[in-house]
């Protein structure tokens, strides 16, 4: 089966660090791109970052763009969302989603379960 | 960036009815347009890509049309199980945007 598992949520600091893992099985991330997507309380979706299936190039909101990093490691088949200088807004259930089988633009066709993610003091 | 306007935000509908929702694009983005379904809780399901192509395992009563800047989502006769909000994603250029959802409610 197909699947993705997120992990490595929870609370932090303004200013501090976490790092997002999403376990993939049942295929090889490493041949589409991923993206995470993020929720905040009560709020709509919001595109946060992805990779391509090479892993060559990478894409980022501009709300995140030069805090977060997106990575992945295919000898784990792995996918990594390291998040620094963190802020009360990047507060939000993060989902790790899979590029579409026939192409990465045609949507995200496979979505974990989330990892919630709390910036408080 | 670019924009994605989803309308209504809000929908009330009854069992049986066809329900239409709109998404508008700032600039064009030929059919590089998804439809998913967020219900609480759940993880989005993608409904529809490429502007109006089925995901495999959705029922048929959804139809997606358009390109270009102007798209929409039916559903031909609601469902208790459809009653959940729904979100339009281009996927033209990065950053990838949502729209910013229609919620659908039981009349």
């Amino acid at each position: 089966e197909v699947q993705v598992l997120e992990s490595g949520g929870g609370l932090a600091q303004p200013g501090g660090s976490l790092r997002l893992s999403c376990a993939a099985s049942g295929f090889s991330f490493s041949s589409y791109a991923m993206s995470w997507v993020r929720q905040a309380p009560g709020k709509g979706l919001e595109w946060v970052s992805g990779i391509s299936g090479s892993g060559g190039r990478t894409y980022y909101a501009d709300s995140v763009k030069g805090r977060f990093t997106i990575s992945g490691d295919n000898s784990k088949n792995t996918l990594f969302l390291q998040m620094n200088s963190l802020r009360a807004e990047d507060t939000a259930v993060y989902y790790c989603s899979k590029g579409h089988q026939y192409s990465s633009s045609y949507g995200m066709d496979v979505w974990g379960q989330g990892t919630t993610v709390t910036v408080s003091s | 960036d670019i924009q994605l306007t989803q309308s209504p935000s809000f929908l009330s509908a009854s069992v049986g009815d066809r329900v239409t929702i709109t998404c508008r694009a700032s600039q064009g983005i030929f059919s590089y347009l998804a439809w998913y379904q967020e219900k609480p809780g759940r993880a989005p399901k993608l409904l529809i890509y490429a502007a109006s192509t089925l995901q495999s395992g959705v029922p048929s009563r959804f139809s997606g049309s358009g390109s270009g800047t102007e798209f929409t989502l039916t559903i031909s006769s609601l469902q208790p199980e459809d009653f959940a909000t729904y979100y339009c994603q281009q996927l033209n250029s990065y950053p990838l945007t949502f729209g910013g959802g229609t919620k659908v409610e039981i009349e």
